[in-house]
């Protein structure tokens, strides 16, 4: 089974904080997705990485950067978080460019 | 526009009833198309796969079509089980981008 690991469940920062938010996948998968989920809004792509050191913006990379420097391991960083920021982020990968994307748990951020 | 857009719902059904929806997407250069479910306060979990011509996985089918720009989920039968918020997903040919619908919400009653 595939297994993408997201570090944290809950988080909990201040507003200014850089946060850090690390997702791992198990399959050697060859792209990597950031997504944040809020009500009514639906998931919407932060970034996404389709090979090491390589990374596309999404919908809303504002305020947001990501680092894939393995390829098991993609990074998404909040450089200074504020409130607007707090959500639920969520991790996939996928083995290949046609093929479909498996999630993390999700990490529920709040930013206070 | 969204890229990818879905009837939000939310449908109420009843046990065994058949319950069917659509999610539209806006690039026409989409290649690859999938439904998820996703329940509460979980992650997205891969329902099916969306094929051209159309495929089932038991109770449920989906279909696509290209000239129209639309994907669709039918469920048959429904189960209390099925009550869950379904996402459709497209990957878009020149980017690989992978974008979701804000999803359906579906409620078996008994």
């Amino acid at each position: 089974d595939v297994k993408v690991t997201q570090s944290s469940r809950y988080l909990v920062k201040r507003t200014g904080e850089k946060v850090f938010l690390e997702c791992v996948q198990d399959m050697d998968h060859e792209n990597m997705f950031w997504y944040r989920q809020d009500p009514g809004l639906g998931l919407r792509l932060i970034y996404f990485s389709y090979d090491v050191k390589m990374k596309e913006k999404g919908d809303i990379p504002e305020g947001y950067s990501v680092s894939r420097e393995k390829k098991e391991r993609f990074s998404l960083i909040l450089e200074s978080a504020s409130t607007n920021q707090t959500s639920m982020y969520l991790c996939a990968s996928s083995l290949s460019q046609d093929h479909e994307a498996f999630f993390g748990q999700g990490t529920r951020l709040t930013v206070v | 526009r969204k890229e990818v857009e879905q009837d939000p719902g939310p449908f109420n059904v009843p046990e065994g009833a058949t319950v069917a929806f659509n999610c539209t997407y806006s690039n026409s250069a989409s290649q690859s198309f999938f439904w998820y479910r996703q329940d509460c306060r979980k992650e997205p979990k891969l329902l099916m796969s969306v094929y051209s011509s159309g495929n089932e996985d038991g109770r449920f089918t989906a279909q696509l079509n290209r000239a129209s720009q639309y994907i669709s989920l039918l469920i048959r039968d429904s189960k209390l089980s099925d009550s869950a918020t379904y996402l459709c997903a497209v990957i878009r040919s020149n980017d690989y981008k992978l974008s979701f619908g804000a999803g359906t919400t579906v409620t078996v009653r008994a």
